[in-house]
């Protein structure tokens, strides 16, 4: 597609429902990011994949949170057991090539995920 | 592991003003220094992308310059707009392994008429 493309824009959830933020990057992109981000914060890194492999999961909080990309385009984030302090703005990159060269990155308009 | 710190943390400016918005970085060890806009509910937009081996780059009223020994980045916006009143973001890659980027907590601007 044109650009990056997250569903769904907003999510609110129930304290301990399982929820599932989907990324659809830019086509041909090989690399894809997930970030999350706090009011009044930077983003802050939680995994990454080239192409369908998942190369770092070390920002992941904990084991309620997992990703995958399958086909090595579209990716779900997954949280289980949502609790309140998940509650934050969820955001998507891609970027052509991470380790040939990234040519910078491009953000998708992000999740807003409210736990209640 | 890399630190990001942006200053300063809110700017509110009559329209018109020349501004300079700060980044500074820990580990000089980068691979680019990119520049963002967030804009409220919406995604983070690209502004400029500095390599490690160039010392500025220009996009019309925006200049943003890089002193990698020094870990510091400047975005000098000229003759602002209530347009441009948003937060400023900077990214900064690491220069080996996997490329992700650290973000500062951003520059809330306000250009006000």
């Amino acid at each position: 597609g044109a650009g990056v493309s997250q569903s769904p824009r907003y999510k609110v959830t129930k304290r301990g429902q399982d929820v599932a933020l989907r990324c659809d990057p830019i086509s041909g992109h090989v690399s894809l990011y997930w970030y999350r981000q706090a009011l009044g914060q930077g983003p802050e890194f939680l995994t990454y994949f080239n192409y369908e492999a998942q190369q770092d999961k070390s920002g992941l909080p904990n084991d309620r949170f997992s990703a995958e990309r399958p086909e090595g385009s579209i990716s779900t984030l997954t949280i289980q057991r949502t609790e309140q302090r998940d509650s934050a703005m969820y955001r998507c990159a891609s970027s052509q090539n991470a380790e040939t060269g990234p040519y910078g990155y491009t953000f998708g308009s992000g999740t807003r995920l409210t736990v209640v | 592991k890399q630190e990001v710190t942006q200053i300063p943390a809110a700017l509110s400016v009559p329209e018109g003003e020349n501004l300079v918005l700060n980044c500074s970085f820990t580990d000089s060890a980068i691979y680019n220094l990119q520049w963002f806009r967030q804009d409220p509910g919406k995604g983070l937009t690209s502004l400029l992308l500095i390599q490690s081996s160039q010392r500025e780059q220009t996009s019309g009223r925006l200049n943003a310059s890089l002193d990698k020994s020094s870990g510091r980045s400047t975005l000098y916006i000229a003759a602002s707009q209530p347009g441009d009143s948003a937060t400023y973001l900077c990214a900064v890659p690491p220069s080996g392994g996997s490329y992700i980027p650290t973000f500062g907590r951003g520059t809330s601007l306000i250009v006000h008429p």
